[in-house]
């Protein structure tokens, strides 16, 4: 399953699908973005960053997609895996503060 | 290299008392964050500091304090306790292509 344009609170992928999760930003001045990874109990974990003069970063099994013009962000994760079930949070940094989007709780049905 | 670290893990407060909670990181990161995060929700920034010396109110600032004497080390202090800062609190540092967050700690003020 995926889900492609609105920010959803909530996302249910089968395992060994895509998941695309959206964020969109506030600040047209941000010059960089950074998703995270939250397990229960824990600290959010780095996944991939990219700045503002680039559209499209790619990692391990994700790729972070950056429209400027919509103020839009994404982060897609190849072939989900049951332990990518987390909350996933997106940042923007502006002149020096890092500000968290609302976060997308994803869970992997096996 | 530990990353960043927090203390203390948990917390309990009586309403008026008040603490500091610490936080350092041995990456010799000048960026530095504290933030809340209330059951179920994002990451509202504290303070922030850029640099040893120099620090700023971020979105929730009230009932807290911060001092940046090092650049390990950047504590926060609630000086009177109240219930609605009971909270998971997490502190974060960012460098040139990294970025940490701790494990947090949990406070509770009854």
């Amino acid at each position: 399953g995926e889900s492609v344009g609105l920010h959803l609170p909530t996302l249910s992928v089968q395992e060994g699908d895509n998941s695309i999760i959206n964020c969109a930003y506030s600040n047209s001045a941000s010059d960089y973005f950074i998703w995270y990874k939250q397990e229960s109990g824990k600290g959010p974990q780095f996944i991939i960053d990219i700045r503002s003069n680039m559209d499209k970063r790619q990692g391990q099994r994700v790729t972070v997609l950056l429209n400027k013009t919509v103020k839009h962000l994404s982060l897609q994760i190849a072939a989900t895996q049951p332990g990518d079930s987390a909350v996933y949070f997106c940042a923007e940094k502006n002149d020096y503060k890092l500000s968290f989007g609302a976060g997308t709780t994803v869970t992997v049905r096996a | 290299n530990a990353g960043v670290t927090q203390t203390p893990k948990f917390r309990i407060l009586k309403i008026g008392q008040s603490m500091t909670l610490q936080c350092t990181q041995d990456m010799n990161h000048n960026y530095m964050y504290w933030y809340r995060q209330d059951p179920g929700m994002g990451l509202k920034l504290i303070y922030y500091s850029v640099g040893a010396g120099i620090t700023d109110k971020g979105e929730v600032p009230n009932g807290y304090n911060v001092s940046r004497s090092t650049t390990e080390d950047f504590p926060l202090r609630l000086e009177l306790a109240a219930p609605s800062q009971t909270s998971v609190y997490f502190c974060a540092s960012i460098g040139v292509h990294t970025q940490y967050f701790g494990p947090g700690t949990r406070l509770t003020v009854l």
